[in-house]
């Protein structure tokens, strides 16, 4: 099966720049999609296809993906932006037919 | 307006069966494939399986097959997981979500919109 592999954790200052990456074989032949969870509540779509965003996101988040790393990246960080954050892949070939990666706790210092 | 609203919180003993409900609602429910996701205390998001309720095809995570049991009435809009015999590793957030697909060179697959989470808790 297919295997995500993200940083347990992220920490970062308010107003600075948050990287999360995500990495796996050849993910940049994959369209990858991340989601934000909050203590308590399910989790949202923040970015969708490698760096699309549906409505109602802010452009602070963004997305790239080359090679074997996606990278989910937070600009101008608020303290409400501290959550969980998961990519996740949906691969035909693999069996589980959609994977998440392992997750990263975004700490705003 | 696109909701899926889980039904609430189950406390069950080892052995029995439960099946829980997400109803959806603001958009045509059988045009879509809803999926469950297994949350554990602490833990990550993992699929447990798909259903289209426009004809009840279902796929499942090999971690999942012949462990839960997904379902579909399409006439009430309402997709379910089961169980026929719980184990105290059941306990967990189960979410459905909603599936949606984009073609650009290639199709992908993602959850655009979620439930809010039923928590099962599986104690003797």
């Amino acid at each position: 099966s297919y295997v995500l592999t993200q940083p347990p954790s992220v920490s970062v200052a308010p107003g600075q720049t948050a990287r999360i990456t995500c990495g796996g074989n050849n993910i940049g032949s994959k369209s990858v999609h991340w989601y934000q969870q909050k203590p308590g509540q399910a989790p949202v779509l923040v970015v969708y296809d490698d760096s699309d965003r549906p409505s109602g996101i802010p452009e602070r988040f963004s997305g790239s993906n080359s090679g074997n790393t996606a990278t989910l990246t937070i600009s101008r960080v608020e303290a409400g932006d501290e959550a969980d954050y998961y990519c996740q892949v949906w691969d035909s070939s693999s069996d589980p037919l959609y994977v998440f990666g392992t997750g990263t706790k975004v700490t705003v210092l | 307006e696109v909701q899926l609203v889980q039904s609430g919180a189950e406390v069950k003993k080892p052995g029995e069966s439960l099946k829980i409900s997400c109803k959806g609602s603001g958009y045509s429910f059988t045009s879509y494939w809803i999926g469950w996701v297994r949350q554990m205390p602490g833990k990550g998001l993992e699929w447990m399986g798909i259903i289209y309720p426009g004809d009840s095809d279902t796929r499942y995570s090999p971690s999942f097959q012949g462990q839960v049991t997904i379902s579909a009435d399409k006439s009430i809009s309402t997709a379910y997981l089961q169980w026929s015999s719980l184990k105290a590793s059941d306990t967990a957030m189960y979410y459905c979500a909603r599936v949606r697909i984009v073609v650009v060179v290639a199709a992908t697959y993602y959850f655009d919109y979620w439930g809010q989470g039923t928590l099962v808790t599986v104690s003797s």
